[in-house]
Formats: C-alpha cells, sequence, structure tokens
C-alpha cells in the first residue's frame, strides 16, 4: 500500500535555528498538507499545497513557515528562528485530487525546540 | 464551520461492538461525516466517511439519522489493537478546503482485555 513518508521522525533544535521539514507524499498525489500536534492537543491545518503555490492556510502559519516542492516528489516544511512553542509533531498528508475525501497522513516529526 | 462533540474516552473489551457518536447540530447541506483513528506517535488514518443513512466498510461502519445531526461510528468486535484516538470530522469534501475540516479532542478508545 502507499504510503507518505517522512523525514527526520525526530528533529531536536535549539530556540532560533531554522529546520527543514521533509516529506515524500503518495506519488500520484497532487495536493499536499502540513498539520501540527502539540503534545497532547488536538490536530491542526496549517496549510495547503497545490500546483506549486499556496492554496489556503490557518492562522497559525505566519511568515515563520514556508512550504517548498523543490522537485517532484519531495514536499518541505520550514520553519525559521523557532520556539519554544513550536515544539510539535508535524504531519504530513496528501490526497490525489482535490475532493477531501480521504487524506493520507505521514508518519510525523517530532520537534523539539530547546 | 459545524463544530464537533464527542466523549472524551471509553472503555470496552476485547471482541465487543463499540459505537462512538459524534453531535454536529449546525451540519451544513453539504458537509459530509469523516472519521479518522490515530495511534500514539501516529498520523491520522482514513477510516469511513458517509452523508446520510449507513456506509459500511471493512473496518467499520457509519450510521447517520435523517436529520444528520449527529453520527455513530460503529466498530465490530474490537481488538487490543484498536486502542486509539477516534476523531470525528465534518466539512464538504468537494470545497477542497482543508482548513474547514477542523479536528477536534477526539474519543479515547481504550480496549481492555
Amino acid at each position: 500500500e502507499p504510503e507518505v513518508t517522512q523525514t527526520p521522525s525526530h528533529q531536536v533544535t535549539q530556540m532560533g535555528q531554522e529546520v527543514i521539514l521533509r516529506c515524500v507524499p503518495i506519488s500520484n498525489h497532487l495536493y499536499f498538507y502540513w498539520y501540527r500536534q502539540i503534545l497532547g492537543q488536538k490536530v491542526e491545518f496549517l496549510v495547503s499545497f497545490y500546483n506549486n503555490e499556496i492554496s489556503e492556510k490557518s492562522e497559525i502559519f505566519d511568515d515563520q513557515f514556508s512550504v517548498e516542492r523543490p522537485d517532484g516528489s519531495n514536499f518541505t516544511l520550514k520553519i525559521r528562528s523557532t520556539k519554544l512553542e513550536d515544539s510539535a509533531m508535524y504531519f504530513c498528508a496528501s490526497v490525489l485530487r482535490g475532493t477531501l475525501i480521504e487524506q493520507y497522513f505521514g508518519p510525523g516529526t517530532r520537534l523539539t525546540v530547546t | 464551520l459545524a463544530k464537533t462533540t464527542q466523549p472524551i474516552s471509553m472503555d470496552s473489551y476485547e471482541g465487543q461492538e463499540v459505537n462512538i457518536t459524534c453531535s454536529h447540530n449546525n451540519i451544513a447541506t453539504n458537509d459530509y461525516i469523516t472519521w479518522y483513528q490515530q495511534f500514539p506517535s501516529q498520523g491520522p488514518r482514513f477510516i469511513i466517511q458517509g452523508y446520510k443513512t449507513k456506509v459500511t466498510n471493512e473496518v467499520a461502519s457509519l450510521f447517520i439519522p435523517a436529520d444528520r445531526k449527529s453520527s455513530t461510528l460503529s466498530l465490530p468486535r474490537v481488538s487490543l489493537s484498536d486502542t486509539a484516538v477516534y476523531y470525528c470530522l465534518v466539512g464538504d469534501p468537494s470545497s477542497g478546503s482543508a482548513r474547514q475540516l477542523t479536528f477536534g479532542s477526539g474519543t479515547q478508545l481504550t480496549v481492555l482485555p
């Protein structure tokens, strides 16, 4: 069964540093997403990405964040100048078409900011 | 955005049928009900989606009454591996907007031996 993969599984960084979280969506999927989940809290939508541009974003997704699809397979989330409150699980998801019948989520990257 | 309400937690025993109900009183005409499962330190996994009446797949059944103000996820004969958080999401999948498909607090299902 095809799956979304994410690397690294765990990233530890110091406050103020930049991190890049990587995702490889399912190969024929066209729509990509990032979510985050702070420990013990809800899964929160960050951003949607289609056709090499952001299609929608949440209030959380401010100038500190950016997304990119640098090649035909990877989808990245960059967090600049990390803060302690950025510590969370970050999930990538993808769907084949724009209708959200079923999102496929990756296993997540645990980001710890110290 | 349709708000959903689910029980915070439920306990069950292996082999039993589990029914988790979700309330969504302000569901809109074009909204569907979608359920996801999440294990600790993993991403959510799609279980089932429906619009009205009953939907069944190899994993679960989804019951939606005529007024669509609530829905019930039914897991037949649960096992220990079904211990997870179950989320009910309500939104219009044809809109393509992931932002409106919000994850609530979910229901922590614990299956006991």
